[in-house]
């Protein structure tokens, strides 16, 4: 069974530039999760979807920052415009509600580079 | 209070021995408690979890141990080997309903386990 899809798996762009990052959540699974993790700042909660409905958006750091979720196959965060500061590695979970164990399925994440 | 704090942010160990990497967390209203095992250019991955109505949970050679009182848990590496070489993340979140799956990570540590 194929795991959470992330892409790009690196991107290197320039400050100002819009990043636009993808997830594919394991199939069946309704949530949906966006990480950041930096060196400083360790795995910080962006934000997290149930049923493709944002519930939580507390950790969005600003307001350059976007993520929506069309449907239940798919999702997107946008940074628009970068900088330098976002430089991080981005990673996608999903899970299934109703699981006992709880357990976050992670992609590889994407990471990107803002010059 | 939704801070979760780990200890050492790096060990190293010999093969076979025992690595022992500590927890110590502040909101009462956690009750779930899972380490996560991440290797270089991957996503965290769930290794053992545990909830706070027993004081130890092994699976293999991976042991939770979890002092209530003190608001602590620690994770047990018995026989350490060098595929166990990772960055390790302890977690903390209330379970239930929309909340489960919003996970507060401690900074990771680094196990390196030389042959």
């Amino acid at each position: 069974d194929a795991g959470v899809i992330q892409s790009p798996r690196h991107e290197v762009t320039e400050m100002g530039q819009e990043v636009t990052l993808r997830c594919k959540p394991i199939s069946g699974h309704d949530y949906l999760f966006w990480y950041r993790q930096t060196m400083m700042r360790g795995l910080e909660l962006l934000i997290y979807f149930n049923n493709n409905v944002p519930i939580d958006d507390s950790g969005m750091p600003e307001d350059r920052f976007s993520a929506k979720m069309p449907n239940a196959s798919f999702s997107t965060l946008k940074i628009q415009p970068s900088e330098p500061r976002d430089s991080a590695v981005y990673f996608c979970a999903s899970r299934l509600q109703g699981a006992n164990t709880g357990e976050l399925f992670f992609g590889e994440g994407s990471r990107l580079t803002v010059l | 209070q939704q801070q979760v704090k780990q200890s050492p942010q790096s060990l190293i160990v010999q093969k076979g021995g025992i690595s022992i990497i500590n927890c110590a967390y502040e909101n009462t209203a956690f009750d779930y408690f899972p380490w996560y095992q991440q290797f270089p250019g991957k996503g965290p991955a769930l290794l053992i979890a545990i909830r706070p109505d027993v004081s130890e949970k092994k699976e293999g050679r991976f042991t939770i141990s979890f002092n209530k009182s003190a608001k602590q848990f620690s994770l047990h590496i018995m026989d350490s080997q060098p595929g166990d070489s990772a960055t390790y993340f302890c977690a903390a979140s209330k379970g239930g309903g929309t909340s489960y799956g919003k996970l507060t990570f401690g900074q990771g540590t680094i196990l390196t386990v030389h042959p």
